[in-house]
């Protein structure tokens, strides 16, 4: 059964950094989201992409993040300058037409 | 903002009996509505749904229920299994995303 795919799967990055975190959504597939989790907390939406473009974003989802489809088959996130508060699980997502979401096993993003 | 509510963090099941995972939303005009399942270091993987023209769907084990009126749906799995330990979320569609609950960790006892 295809699957999303997401790399890395543990990220370490210091305070400040920029990071990108990378998905592979599953190929026939036209939405494409990122969630991420909080230890302890809900799963929480950040974006949705559509047709080259952001669909809806969250509050969350702020100027320091961004969302790019730079080839037919990559979905990433950036976080331009990170905070410890940004530290948590980023699950990215992506569905076809009618279909629920599919979810990657995510990466986790240590701040520190 | 609390749309998706689910009240109870914990519920610990045995071996064979039915589990009841249940969800309350906020508003009338969510018209589908999922169940996911998390284990630990994966992603949230669907499990079942319904739209709100339906009262109920069953697929094998799992069946959902939709209470319109009261604005809640309940997750039933019989007869439970180890395996069926898990965090499960419920989760309505918007507009352009899927909103979550807390997530009930379910746990089944041999």
């Amino acid at each position: 059964e295809p699957e999303v795919t997401q790399t890395p799967s543990h990220q370490v990055t210091q305070m400040g950094q920029e990071v990108i975190l990378r998905c592979v959504p599953i190929s026939n597939h036209l939405y494409f989201y990122w969630y991420r989790q909080i230890l302890g907390q809900k799963v929480e939406f950040l974006v949705s992409f559509y047709n080259n473009e952001i669909s809806e974003k969250s509050e969350i989802f702020d100027d320091q993040f961004s969302v790019e489809r730079p080839d037919g088959s990559n979905f990433t996130l950036k976080i331009r300058s990170t905070k410890l508060e940004d530290s948590a699980m980023y699950f990215c997502a992506s569905r076809g037409v009618g279909s629920p979401l599919h979810f990657g096993n995510g990466t986790r993003l240590t701040v520190t | 903002d609390q749309q998706v509510k689910q009240n109870s963090p914990s519920l610990s099941v045995q071996e064979g009996r039915i589990s009841i995972l249940n969800c309350d939303y906020t508003n009338s005009m969510f018209d589908y509505f999922l169940w996911y399942k998390k284990y630990p270091a994966e992603g949230p993987t669907f499990l079942i749904s319904i739209s709100s023209i339906k009262d109920k769907n069953e697929d094998g084990r799992f069946t959902v229920f939709l209470n319109k009126s009261a604005k809640h749906l309940s997750l039933h799995i019989v007869p439970s299994q180890p395996g069926d330990s898990a965090v499960y979320f419920c989760a309505v569609q918007g507009a352009q995303k899927l909103v979550f609950g807390q997530g009930t960790r379910l746990t089944i006892n041999p």
